[in-house]
């Protein structure tokens, strides 16, 4: 079984460009996270879908982030403009919920390594 | 509140040896505690978790143990192995599937040959 997909691995950008980073679940996986890690941190959650509804999206920075998930498959995020401190690893992850609430398992993808100069 | 808190930020291990890793947290609604394993270029695999229902949970190498009075829990990995090399990161969720996960500062563990 294929796991999470992400594209592309890495990205360089100068600052006030934008970006998108695209990611394609685990097959039949409706929960669908973006998130972001700093250098030596944890991941931290950007944004949670439930098919192509968010439903928690409280730590987006909405005024330059955006993302959407049409069809409740394939997502994208995206960065207008970048900014020096958006340099980190964003990483996406899908979970299947209906094993419960002890489950849940999230399966990350490799993500995406983008540096803002 | 929401902090998870891990310690050391880095450690070194002796091939054989054995490997502990630990956290705190505040928040008394987290209900489930999973930890990862995260190698370079890679993102976070699922490694073991435990409910606090239970003081300590085992899958071969890696134990968890959990005090919930305490409000710490720890990951021991014994006969570390220098495929163990890797970035370990705690975590703590509530009980519902849809709450959100939140994770420690992660460890860098190095296994010495």
């Amino acid at each position: 079984e294929a796991g999470v997909v992400q594209s592309p691995r890495y990205k360089i950008i100068e600052k006030k460009q934008p970006v998108a980073f695209w990611c394609n679940p685990i097959s039949g996986h409706n929960t669908l996270y973006w998130y972001r890690q700093n250098l030596g941190q944890g991941p931290e959650l950007l944004i949670r879908y439930e098919n192509e509804e968010a439903v928690d999206d409280s730590q987006l920075p909405k005024d330059r982030f955006s993302a959407e998930r049409l069809k409740g498959v394939d997502s994208t995020l995206k960065i207008q403009p970048a900014e020096l401190g958006d340099s980190a690893v964003y990483l996406c992850a899908s979970s299947d919920p209906s094993g419960g609430a002890s489950s849940n398992e999230q399966f990350f993808g490799p993500g995406t390594r983008l540096t803002v100069l | 509140q929401q902090q998870v808190k891990q310690s050391p930020q880095s450690l070194i291990v002796q091939k054989g040896g054995i490997s502990i890793i630990n956290c705190a947290y505040e928040n008394t609604a987290f209900d489930y505690f999973p930890w990862y394993q995260q190698f370079p270029g890679k993102g976070p695999a699922l490694l073991i978790a435990i409910r606090p229902d239970v003081s300590e949970k085992k899958e071969g190498r890696f134990t968890i143990s959990f005090n919930k009075s305490a409000k710490q829990f720890s990951l021991h990995i014994m006969d570390s192995q220098p495929g163990d090399s890797a970035t370990y990161f705690c975590a703590a969720r509530g009980y519902s599937s849809a709450s959100k996960i939140i994770f420690g500062s992660g460890t860098r563990l190095s296994i010495r040959p």
